[in-house]
């Protein structure tokens, strides 16, 4: 059984502060991450993707990877209260299906 | 331009009861996807279809059955309703299953179903 483990949360953080958002995986032969952003009552979407050990920056938001420790993280930079949401780490195993973790709720306080 | 698009979304059924849950989307989507989604659970595959003319079982079949009708709608069929199948269910497309894919899905809205 291929693995995604996240922190339930919630966590909370001040407004402008950086979030950070953790995730790790058992399947060592995965090799693509996804980041999901779900608001109370509304569906997934995708915010960020990394395949490559490292940082990946998207204005606010950057994904980083570390395949050797089986670990990727979510950092939101000057986090605001429309960030508050509950994010889902996704991993796309060595059988090429996505595996969805439990997800981290985000609180950003003003 | 609609995206995914679920019906209904709300239900409210009694055990034994059956119905289908209809998906359909307009992005020309090889592959769509049946989730439900239960707090502290996440998001659990329970069926898919790469594309038109197939489908395959995901994490938690059990009780339900699929019909991808065409490239465009995918359905999902409980048979006989049971409690432990009040969930949100999500209907999600993308343009391939294959490893070359981003990986990116696009959701429906999802639809809230209660099983007295």
């Amino acid at each position: 059984q291929k693995e995604v483990e996240q922190n339930s949360g919630p966590l909370s953080v001040p407004e402008g502060a950086i979030a950070s958002l953790n995730c790790t995986y058992s399947d060592r032969g995965s090799q693509s991450f996804f980041w999901y952003r779900q608001y109370s009552g509304k569906s997934p979407e995708l915010i960020m993707f990394i395949y490559s050990n490292g940082d990946k920056e998207d204005g606010r938001f950057t994904a980083q990877l570390n395949k050797a420790s089986q670990y990727v993280s979510l950092l939101i930079r000057d986090s605001q209260p429309s960030d508050s949401a509950t994010y889902l780490c996704a991993v796309k195993g060595s059988n090429y299906k996505l595996t969805f973790g439990k997800g981290t709720l985000l609180t950003v306080n003003p | 331009n609609a995206g995914v698009t679920q019906t209904p979304k709300f239900q409210v059924l009694k055990t034994g009861q059956s119905m289908t849950l209809q998906c359909a989307q307009d992005m020309n989507h090889n592959s769509m996807y049946w989730y439900r989604q239960d707090p502290g659970m996440g998001l659990r595959l329970i069926y898919y279809s790469a594309s038109e003319g197939t489908t395959d079982k995901g994490e938690v079949p059990n009780g339900y059955n699929v019909s991808r009708l065409n490239k465009r709608e995918f359905s999902l069929r409980l048979e006989s309703a049971a409690p432990s199948q009040t969930s949100v269910y999500f209907c999600a497309s993308s343009p391939r299953e294959t490893s070359g894919s981003t990986g990116e899905l696009f959701f429906g809205e999802g639809s809230r179903l209660t099983v007295l």
